[in-house]
């Protein structure tokens, strides 16, 4: 199986608060897990990724938080701005594939 | 230093007409990607291209097809244009060895009218 849900759909926060966007993959081969940060018009842009030998990885206000035996990733933003409001995908992937597998993504709204 | 290049922005074609969208990489990426993203979904992975070779296709038909040239950049065909095929056509790169690190482009909107 190759495919990756990502929950919610939209996510509607108030500054400064945190939004939490999650993931759930089914193949064990994956080996990395990625978000990507889209704005309208613009292409996806990575933003932050982890490898299945560590439980959580932090970069500024963003952080993966990833459990391997539940097969399950999320997407962790503090302190939440209103200029991360953007449409947020997950991916998985294995090295050397050469294909990502990616969620139907996520519309984050953050408030003012 | 430049990001991914796409052309053209906006692309408005007929059922069965055939489209051809380009792409340049980020200077030293030798690998090109092309994603298909339809309105409200998710990316769909189409096809692969490093050094020149087709080196993993996505479940997509044949008439979406496409090159890699020796500069490294590409372009991708699609034939017999379907009203579905509507959705904007996403190219990355990455770099040499790290395949999974994708650098998109802004992409090319194609319309099928």
């Amino acid at each position: 199986q190759q495919q990756v849900k990502q929950s919610p759909q939209s996510l509607i926060v108030q500054k400064g608060g945190i939004s939490i966007i999650n993931c759930a993959y089914e193949n064990t081969a994956f080996d990395y897990f990625p978000w990507y940060q889209q704005f309208p018009g613009k292409g996806p842009a990575l933003l932050i990724a982890i490898r299945p030998d560590v439980s959580e990885k932090k970069e500024g206000r963003f952080t993966i938080s990833f459990n391997k035996s539940a097969k399950q990733f999320s997407l962790h933003i503090m302190d939440s701005q209103p200029g991360d409001s953007a449409t947020y995908f997950c991916a998985a992937s294995w090295t050397n594939a050469g294909k990502s597998t990616f969620g139907d993504g996520t519309t984050l709204t953050v408030k003012p | 230093e430049a990001g991914v290049t796409q052309s053209p922005t906006h692309l408005i074609k007929t059922r069965g007409q055939q489209a051809t969208l380009r792409c340049s990489p980020i200077s030293g990426h030798t690998s090109v990607y092309w994603y298909q993203q339809a309105l409200g979904l998710g990316l769909q992975f189409l096809l692969w291209y490093d050094e020149g070779e087709e080196r993993n296709r996505g479940n997509f038909p044949p008439r979406f097809s496409g090159r890699q040239f020796p500069n490294y950049s590409s372009e991708l065909n699609v034939n017999a244009l379907e009203l579905e095929d509507s959705a904007l056509y996403l190219c990355a790169s990455s770099p040499v060895g790290q395949n999974e690190k994708l650098f998109f482009g802004s992409g090319t909107q194609l319309s099928v009218l």
